[in-house]
């Protein structure tokens, strides 16, 4: 049974240019959630997506955009990315729009932006 | 602001000890509670979550949950050298599904 699977593992971009991560949710699960986890720090929420569409977002920029396709499979896209991006970027998958389902993390993709 | 607050540490444990780390969270609309484990340079592992007032108990670990005091805990039993991570404990609402986390406790356990 496939975890939660995430691409690239690391990339290098510079300043202003864009990024697009990809995630793959765990077998039987229909909820993609992304996160950004600067180092020292607690994950941060991005936004959910369910049935293709975002539901929730946290306190991020227009720049940050998503996707969600109908085998449930996610994209994360960054524009004009700037330096404070460099991150750690987490795709979190879960069953459903229920509170307390188990919710894995994949193995997340390094961001650095020079 | 919604927050969840752990101690950075490093709590120190002696191989064999009951590490116990700690959360509050301010949120009193928070339903669900989960423990991650990270190990440096990798992504969190989910060890268990709680939902209902009480202790929740899996293997070596136990959750333990006071949402009157707002507060939640976890204890790990028989420390072992393998158990140093940082422990990220994460709050979730019942209508709102994303998780809050806090900055995470560092753990040492010294053999």
């Amino acid at each position: 049974d496939a975890g939660v699977t995430q691409s690239p593992t690391h990339l290098i971009k510079t300043r202003g240019q864009q990024v697009t991560l990809r995630c793959s949710p765990k077998s039987g699960h229909d909820t993609v959630s992304w996160y950004q986890q600067a180092l020292g720090q607690g994950p941060q929420f991005i936004f959910q997506y369910y049935e293709e569409e975002e539901r929730q977002r946290g306190n991020f920029p227009d720049r940050f955009s998503g996707h969600q396709f109908p085998n449930y499979s996610s994209e994360l896209n960054v524009n004009a990315l700037l330096l404070g991006d460099s991150a750690l970027y987490l795709c979190a998958s879960s069953f459903g729009q229920i509170s307390g389902n188990t919710i894995y993390f994949g193995e997340g993709s390094w961001l650095t932006v020079v | 602001q919604k927050e969840v607050e752990q101690n950075s540490g490093p709590l120190s444990v002696p191989e064999g000890a009951i590490a116990s780390l700690n959360c509050t969270y301010s949120d009193r609309g928070s339903q669900s509670f989960f423990w991650y484990r990270q190990y440096s340079g990798k992504s969190p592992e989910l060890i268990m979550f709680i939902y209902s007032n009480g202790d929740k108990e899996d293997g070596r670990f136990t959750a333990q949950l006071n949402k009157a005091s707002q507060y939640v805990s976890l204890l790990i039993r028989d420390s072992q050298p393998s158990d140093s991570a940082t422990y990220l404990c994460a709050a979730q609402g019942d209508s709102s599904y994303k998780l809050i986390f806090g900055s995470g406790t560092r753990l040492l356990v010294r053999p």
